[in-house]
């Protein structure tokens, strides 16, 4: 199974600072189709999760643009520029590339 | 607006069964795949089973293969989980989600429902 390991495990940010996310794969992500099904959700306190990334990069519907999806292969970021307090939660990255489906176990962002 | 509202959790024995129904509004239920995803208390997100629009491919997490059953009635709007022989690791929060359109992702998830497998 791909383990996808998320780091740090936690992060405590400054409101309008950057937050930086770690997701590393033990597999490569790219799927045969040429497509990365790489997502980064975000989990709320008391919320369901919610889709933030998708493909990545791409940005589902409604979320900032201070939410950056890079990367490729094994290695992927989340960034999140000028932190604000809406934002904290805990982020998990997600890959639909390889059967079975796997979440990474999650990063908490704090605000100082 | 797009909802999924989950229902059938409780509090179980182990090895006992259980259904859990998502009943799903404000879209076309038959055009899109659905997911479960469980979460343990304290614990992160764990993806356990997909099924396609048409039903025609399921795919299952390792923990639950040969347990849960995931099935949908397009004619209804409901997504269903039968989990059987059931056990305390199975107790968790379980989740439905709408996958988007081609490549978006879960792009909705219900409120939950909660599953307490306990003697």
């Amino acid at each position: 199974d791909v383990v996808l390991t998320q780091t740090p495990v936690s992060l405590s940010v400054t409101l309008g600072d950057q937050a930086s996310i770690s997701c590393r794969s033990s597999q490569s992500l790219e799927y045969s189709d040429g497509y990365t099904y790489l997502e980064w959700y975000l989990q709320k306190p008391g919320q369901s999760p919610q889709l933030l990334i998708y493909g990545v990069s791409n940005r589902f519907s409604g979320v900032p643009d201070r939410f950056i999806g890079s990367g490729s292969g094994t290695d992927f970021t989340l960034k999140i520029s000028r932190v604000e307090p809406e934002d904290l939660g805990v982020y998990y990255c997600f890959q639909a590339t390889h059967d079975p489906l796997t979440f990474g176990s999650g990063t908490k962002l704090e605000i100082k | 607006e797009v909802q999924l509202v989950e229902s059938g959790g409780g509090l179980v024995q182990p090895g006992s069964s259980l259904k859990l129904s998502c009943v799903a509004s404000g879209f076309t239920f038959s055009n899109y795949g659905m997911n479960w995803i469980r979460q343990a208390p304290k614990k992160g997100l764990e993806w356990i089973a997909l099924i396609y629009y048409d039903s025609s491919n399921k795919y299952y997490a390792d923990s639950v293969k040969g347990r849960f059953t995931i099935s949908r009635d397009n004619s209804k709007n409901t997504l269903y989980l039968e989990m059987n022989s059931l056990r305390s690791e199975d107790t968790a929060m379980y989740y439905c989600a709408k996958l988007g359109g081609g490549t978006t992702g879960m792009d909705a998830w219900g409120q939950g429902a909660s599953v307490t497998v306990s003697s």
